[in-house]
């Protein structure tokens, strides 16, 4: 089986400071893990993912994520808030050892960039 | 790379009456997902096809739910005598079969309204 927590609901930042989504995941065998961003109505649009090397990976519009596989963590992070990074975001893992293609989603959390 | 469409974006239906969705992934992609997202919610699985083999179905699935996809191609999600219960957004993505590592491809999802 597989799992993702995002234990923040929601969170407030100011625009220019840095910004941090928590998600911890759970899976046997090895994470293959994923961040979406999605706008109102509209589907998800991939930010970044983690598969195998280096613990920090960049993806699109300035985002980064630390894998950390101790605490079984994927936290997105940005060093500098835009009020247009203000959506949900959704983080995603599947088991890469195994033969399914099937990833599981967090229920998300609401980014809310202040000016 | 057209993306990934859905169609109709949204469906007000009255309870009891039956719904189908149609998915157009894009072109080289050989897998399909339908996912659910109701509001604070994350995506919810659905099913899964490999060209035209449906190779996965959520346990969640009542049998009131089908899915078809012929020749490979587009997908369609019939939902039989629907209840309000089933009003969400219903999206759909697609990856391709040659990138183990690929991420999802989302439509911009159909949303369901029953009253």
């Amino acid at each position: 089986a597989q799992s993702v927590a995002q234990p923040e609901d929601q969170v407030n930042v100011a625009e220019g400071n840095p910004l941090t989504v928590k998600c911890t995941y759970s899976v046997s065998g090895n994470p293959y893990l994923f961040w979406y961003v999605q706008y109102p109505n509209r589907g998800l649009q991939f930010l970044l993912k983690y598969i195998t090397g280096d613990n920090l990976v960049k993806g699109s519009y300035g985002f980064e994520a630390e894998f950390n596989k101790s605490q079984t963590s994927f936290h997105l992070k940005k060093p500098s808030a835009l009020v247009s990074d203000s959506a949900l975001y959704f983080c995603a893992v599947r088991d890469g050892s195994g033969g399914s293609y099937i990833p599981t989603f967090g229920r998300g959390t609401s980014l809310i960039v202040h000016p | 790379d057209t993306g990934v469409s859905q169609d109709p974006r949204h469906k007000i239906t009255k309870r009891g009456q039956n719904v189908t969705f149609r998915c157009d992934p894009i072109s080289e992609h050989n897998r399909l997902y339908w996912y659910r997202q109701t509001l604070g919610q994350g995506p919810e699985f659905l099913t899964y096809f490999q060209n035209e083999a449906q190779l996965e179905k959520s346990r969640l699935l009542s049998d009131r739910f089908s899915a078809e996809r012929p020749k490979g191609s587009f997908s369609t999600l019939e939902i039989q005598r629907t209840e309000q219960g089933d009003s969400a957004m219903y999206l759909c993505a697609s990856s391709p079969s040659s990138d183990r590592d690929s991420p999802l491809h989302f439509g911009n999802g159909t949303r369901l309204t029953v009253t």
